[in-house]
């Protein structure tokens, strides 16, 4: 059975960072892109970033290039997300989500909250 | 990024009903195209990919349809646990999510 749980939100002050992880199971983790999918509080879906299988690429939302970093440790069945410069727009629930064949988001986390104010 | 429309944003039905949920992309993805369902608190769950691939485990009275720039989601009958919020979204460039449908109850 795919598990995806993510780890790491919190409440941050704008202009701060924060650290989200994604711990993952139950699948060939090096053989799937992944992605950072979020979910402001009462609104649509979001998604952030995501990472080739050898984390040769990365792709990234116009509204957090420069701010937030997606990395890879497939040795550690891992994803992250490096979020600095938060602002109050960033916050929301952050989704982990694999990629299927031949597209779609086929597994999500549970989400982790991030909540950015002073 | 390419923009995707959902409509309506939000429709009241009862059980039984036949409901259809669109979604317009602003150019052609071919058929790139994935739905899901959300209920509150809880993470989308995967119904339909490449427009008209229904999931393993999803009830056959879901259905997809449509490629290049308009699709359609179908609910033949409409079932108590099919209240939720319904996202399209495309693949064939940089992901992108519809507005949301939220299936309320009449």
């Amino acid at each position: 059975e795919v598990q995806l749980v993510e780890s790491g939100g919190g409440l941050v002050q704008p202009g701060g960072s924060l650290r989200l992880s994604c711990a993952a199971s139950g699948f060939t983790f090096s053989n799937h892109w992944l992605s950072w999918v979020r979910q402001a509080p009462g609104k649509g879906l979001e998604w952030v970033a995501n990472i080739k299988r050898d984390g040769s690429e990365k792709y990234y939302v116009d509204s957090v290039k420069g701010r937030f970093t997606i990395s890879r440790d497939n040795a550690k069945n891992s994803l992250y997300l490096q979020l600095n410069s938060l602002r109050a727009e960033d916050t929301a629930v952050y989704y982990c989500a694999k990629e299927g064949d031949p597209g779609g988001f086929d597994s999500w986390g549970q989400g982790t909250l991030v909540t950015v104010s002073s | 990024a390419i923009q995707l429309t959902q409509s309506p944003s939000s429709l009241s039905a009862s059980v039984g009903d036949r409901v259809t949920i669109t979604c317009r992309a602003g150019q052609g993805i071919r058929s790139s195209l994935a739905w899901y369902q959300q209920q509150p608190g809880k993470a989308p769950k995967l119904l339909i990919n490449d427009a008209s691939n229904l999931e393993r485990g999803v009830p056959s009275r879901f259905s997809g349809s449509g490629s290049g720039t308009d699709f359609t989601l179908t609910i033949s009958s409409l079932q108590p646990e099919d209240f939720a919020t319904y996202y399209c979204q495309q693949f064939y460039s940089d992901p992108t999510f519809g507005g949301g449908t939220k299936v309320e109850i009449k």
